[in-house]
């Protein structure tokens, strides 16, 4: 899997859009980008994935850039629950062979301040 | 059940014991996998099944751990004669596809510690 970069620590207020980057510049074009999150005492949670198109769930968005470089996870109304460690993967989708596992980093602790 | 089910929550073993973790995946899961996250770290991959069998456990960090699923449903984590440097929260996470192309869900994981 490719590596990925990942501020350590962001801030950002209650109410507003929390903007999460990371930089995967030797993702290959087979591999998809995945968010997932940790809040604190809990298992990561599954949060979105895309290949190269904007995505959006109920839970947040995911833009990718043209180049698929780097991408940005946006929740779009911070609350003090996404207070969390959130993950930026990049991997191939299964294909039922091997691990398949997940490769984390250690991710961006972002604190949702009121 | 409604998520993926692991016990006990919390393990306290004194150095050597023997431990067992279990793990009740969400019903019809096909993928397995098992990771170990210690304190301020990203979880790091031990093993996963696929069904019943055992695909890959090159994460195992020694022969003291052992994993198993010997019906393709829960699946036990095993490690002998524990070490302090095996305190760590252990995490399992299943998919119902093989390959978990849509996400794993993962459960809340048990913290071994030990003293």
């Amino acid at each position: 899997d490719a590596k990925t970069t990942q501020p350590p620590s962001m801030d950002c207020a209650e109410g507003r859009a929390a903007n999460l980057p990371c930089n995967h510049s030797t993702i290959s074009g087979n591999e998809y980008v995945y968010w997932y999150r940790q809040i604190h005492s809990q298992g990561p949670q599954y949060i979105i994935h895309g290949l190269k198109n904007n995505e959006t769930n109920e839970m947040a968005s995911l833009i990718i850039t043209e180049d698929r470089k780097s991408s940005t996870l946006i929740l779009p109304h911070a609350t003090l629950r996404d207070t969390a460690v959130y993950y930026c993967i990049v991997r191939v989708a299964g294909s039922g062979g091997g691990a398949d596992g997940l490769t984390f980093g250690k991710g961006t602790h972002l604190i949702i301040q009121p | 059940g409604a998520g993926v089910s692991q016990s006990p929550r919390y393990k306290v073993a004194k150095r050597g014991q023997d431990v067992a973790l279990r793990c009740d995946p969400i019903s019809g899961h096909v993928s397995l996998f098992w990771y170990q996250q210690a304190l301020g770290q990203g979880p790091e991959f031990l093993t996963y099944f696929q069904n019943e069998a055992q695909l890959d456990k090159s994460g195992l960090p020694s022969d003291r751990f052992f994993a198993e699923r010997p019906e393709g449903s829960v699946s036990t984590l095993k490690i002998q004669r524990t070490q302090q440097e095996d305190s760590a929260v252990y995490l399992c996470a299943s998919s119902f596809q093989m390959g978990g192309s849509y996400g794993y869900t993962f459960g809340s994981g048990t913290r071994l510690t030990v003293v």
